[in-house]
């Protein structure tokens, strides 16, 4: 069974355009949402993460909004360029196991 | 400093064979995990470490893998009598402390059983 499921699984975005990216979860015990971008070839890294204690994260571009009640977050990545051209994963953690979601593969279209 | 560091970055096997993917995490971080990803799929956890802590292993698929971790540092998967799917990127990532604390991966080794 997916911990967490996220949608789209691709996204074409043009350039200067809003991306937004969402995830579901169902175990209400976790308590730490990160949410990754990888480049091909290279590893995940951590771009922004929020806890369950707030329902908006914003850094620069990009913006995690927290739905406790619904048990969804998502990924909004404002004013979008071709160099965020990645996929990305969301993420959910109780205490120290981490599940990820399928990942989202995004296109900005200069 | 050094981020985590995997070796080798490629590596091609015959099905049947035994393997060893190497990890070196970031000094001082006390969590270590391994996941896999296939091909246009998430990640898939596989191991936990934690200190001296028993590991996690609730995310190994079958009991041809398995992993260590010498000296609360350096760490290796090994998968054997490998067979056509395991062919995936093996990532390892480590955290300061592993509670919620930010993971960083490494670049992961691209594994290719023909």
């Amino acid at each position: 069974q997916q911990q967490v499921k996220q949608s789209p699984q691709s996204l074409i975005v043009q350039k200067g355009g809003i991306s937004i990216i969402n995830c579901a979860y169902e175990n209400t015990a976790f308590d730490y949402f990160p949410w990754y971008q990888q480049f091909p070839g290279k590893g995940p890294a951590l771009l922004i993460a929020i806890r369950p204690d707030v329902s908006e994260k914003k850094e620069g571009r990009f913006t995690i909004s927290f739905n406790k009640s619904a048990k969804q977050f998502s990924l909004h990545i404002m004013d979008s360029q071709p160099g965020d051209s990645a996929t990305y994963f969301c993420a959910a953690s109780n205490f120290n196991k981490f599940y990820f979601g399928s990942g989202t593969k995004l296109n900005v279209k200069p | 400093g050094a981020g985590v560091s995997q070796s080798p970055s490629n590596k091609v096997t015959e099905k049947g064979k035994d393997v060893e993917l190497r990890c070196d995490p970031i000094s001082g971080h006390t969590a270590l995990y391994w996941y896999r990803q296939s091909l246009g799929q998430g990640l898939e956890f596989l191991i936990y470490f934690q200190g001296n802590s028993a590991p996690d292993k609730s995310g190994l698929p079958s009991d041809r893998f398995s992993a260590e971790r010498t000296g609360g540092s350096v760490s290796t998967l090994t998968i054997q009598r490998t067979q056509q799917e395991d062919s995936a990127v093996y990532l390892c990532a480590s955290s300061r402390s592993g509670r919620g604390e930010t993971q960083y991966f490494g670049p992961g080794t691209r594994l290719l059983v023909l």
